[in-house]
């Protein structure tokens, strides 16, 4: 079963407005952990943020912030202000338990293309 | 903070060469190691992942294998490479939490 889903291969979005990236993720552990990367065209993975399962906060960096529904165990990432730079593919992850791989579960992605 | 280096950047193969793709990082000590390919266009599946030298544990079959031979270094190899061989393979490391950092990939194409 796909942990990690995606449901926006692509958007749209015009310069200075706000986006918000879907995600949403199936897990039985108790404690995991959920992440958002940029990919530009370059190829790159750039990690962007990060959100605890036991936070009680939202997690926020810069332009960036993550709306986590534990209930509805989703986890969107919202990008304010967006800039010509922004456009990218935008994956989130998971890691689940606390075993000591670190593995994560990444999602197919969305594509973001900013407009001027 | 650490840093991921990998080589070659771009690689053109014909079918059934050798592969063999190299991970190297800086500014951190034991970490965990991982190989991920992405096609075009898609997410990343992670090959192989490794917590020590010497230990790599396989997350798909294929004809692909990874070493890590010393700590700071993991190799990714095959004998004979298939056309699906093909993608966009990123090594990564995992940072002092829970994010992973990831280097700057290696473009494989398969002939």
């Amino acid at each position: 079963a796909q942990k990690i889903t995606q449901t926006q291969p692509g958007m749209f979005v015009q310069e200075k407005e706000a986006v918000t990236l879907d995600c949403t993720y199936d897990t039985s552990d108790p404690s995991y952990g959920l992440f958002w990367y940029k990919q530009p065209s370059s190829g790159e993975m750039i990690f962007l943020i990060y959100q605890g399962s036991y936070d009680q906060q939202n997690a926020t960096e810069g332009r960036y912030s993550l709306n986590f529904q534990k209930a509805r165990k989703s986890a969107n990432l919202v990008i304010s202000a967006s800039q010509l730079g922004d456009s990218a593919m935008y994956f989130c992850a998971m890691r689940e338990s606390l075993s000591n791989d670190y593995k994560l579960s990444f999602g197919a992605g969305t594509t973001v293309t900013v407009r001027a | 903070s650490q840093t991921i280096h990998q080589w070659p950047a771009t690689l053109v193969q014909p079918v059934g060469s050798p592969l063999s793709l190299e991970c190297t990082v800086e500014g951190t000590s034991n970490p965990n190691l991982y190989w991920y390919r992405q096609a075009a266009g898609r997410g990343l599946q992670l090959l192989f992942y490794s917590v020590g030298i010497g230990q790599i544990s396989s997350e798909v079959p294929q004809n692909l294998s990874a070493s890590r031979p010393q700590d700071r270094q993991f190799i990714l190899s095959s004998k004979k490479l298939l056309l699906s061989d093909s993608g966009f393979y990123l090594c990564a490391c995992s940072g002092k939490w829970d994010e992973q950092f990831f280097g700057p990939g290696t473009r494989l194409t398969v002939l």
